[in-house]
């Protein structure tokens, strides 16, 4: 079955460090890829996607690649603020099921 | 444009009651999505309505079940509650076809 498997954190960073979390999948077929991030206590926002293998998603200064043949779209951030600290899911979307698996998420601190 | 809003935002239920939990997607969406989410984990699909109709289930008993009416609005329900449902309460919308979901703010449920 469809299932994504993020790094676990927290991940701690200085402001204006550079953000990595690893994202890998399996899937049938060719599914479309997404980043959603969830501040404290909110729903999900969707954040980035890619819906084909070498397409690049970006918002907001983040940044990731869909990797056919990794199997990965990791998130990047040249450099973090405070106010990106949220926990980030990794998610993707088979049209055959219609639905979005996530990944267990990653939470990401980020101090002054 | 309002977005996708939940009801209610918090919930304190005992173990073996029902409880019935609301949703309002999206203006122009009609499919709805319901999501789990445990303390520290992924969202994890409990079913999708389309047409009135439970389109795709997950993994969950028949304790949960949903309902969608004509103005596309959706209800999920639970019954006999069980402390291991204490969880964030997800609702997701998107308009017919393979697009990204939106997601509301939640429904956060304790059962004690």
């Amino acid at each position: 079955g469809n299932s994504v498997t993020q790094m676990e954190g927290p991940v701690t960073l200085s402001e204006e460090a550079f953000l990595t979390i690893n994202c890998t999948y399996t899937a049938t077929g060719y599914p479309s890829l997404f980043w959603y991030v969830q501040y404290p206590g909110e729903g999900l926002q969707l954040l980035l996607k890619a819906t084909k293998a070498d397409d690049k998603g970006s918002n907001k200064g983040f940044e990731a690649t869909y990797r056919k043949e990794t199997t990965s779209f990791h998130l990047e951030k040249g450099s973090v603020q405070v106010s990106d600290s949220a926990v980030y899911f990794c998610a993707l979307y088979y049209s055959g099921y219609s639905t979005l698996t996530f990944g267990k998420g990653t939470m990401l601190l980020v101090s002054p | 444009d309002a977005g996708v809003t939940q009801s209610p935002t918090h919930l304190i239920k005992t173990r073996g009651q029902q409880v019935t939990l609301r949703c309002s997607p999206k203006s122009g969406h009609d499919t709805v999505s319901w999501y789990q989410q445990a303390l520290g984990q992924g969202p994890q699909f409990i079913f999708q309505y389309y047409e009135e109709e439970e389109r795709q289930r997950g993994n969950f008993p028949d304790r949960f079940s949903g309902h969608q009416f004509p103005n596309y609005s959706s209800e999920l329900n639970v019954n006999a509650l069980l402390l291991g449902d204490s969880a964030l309460y997800l609702c997701a919308s998107n308009p017919t076809g393979p697009y990204e979901q939106y997601f509301g703010p939640g429904t956060r449920l304790t059962v004690t």
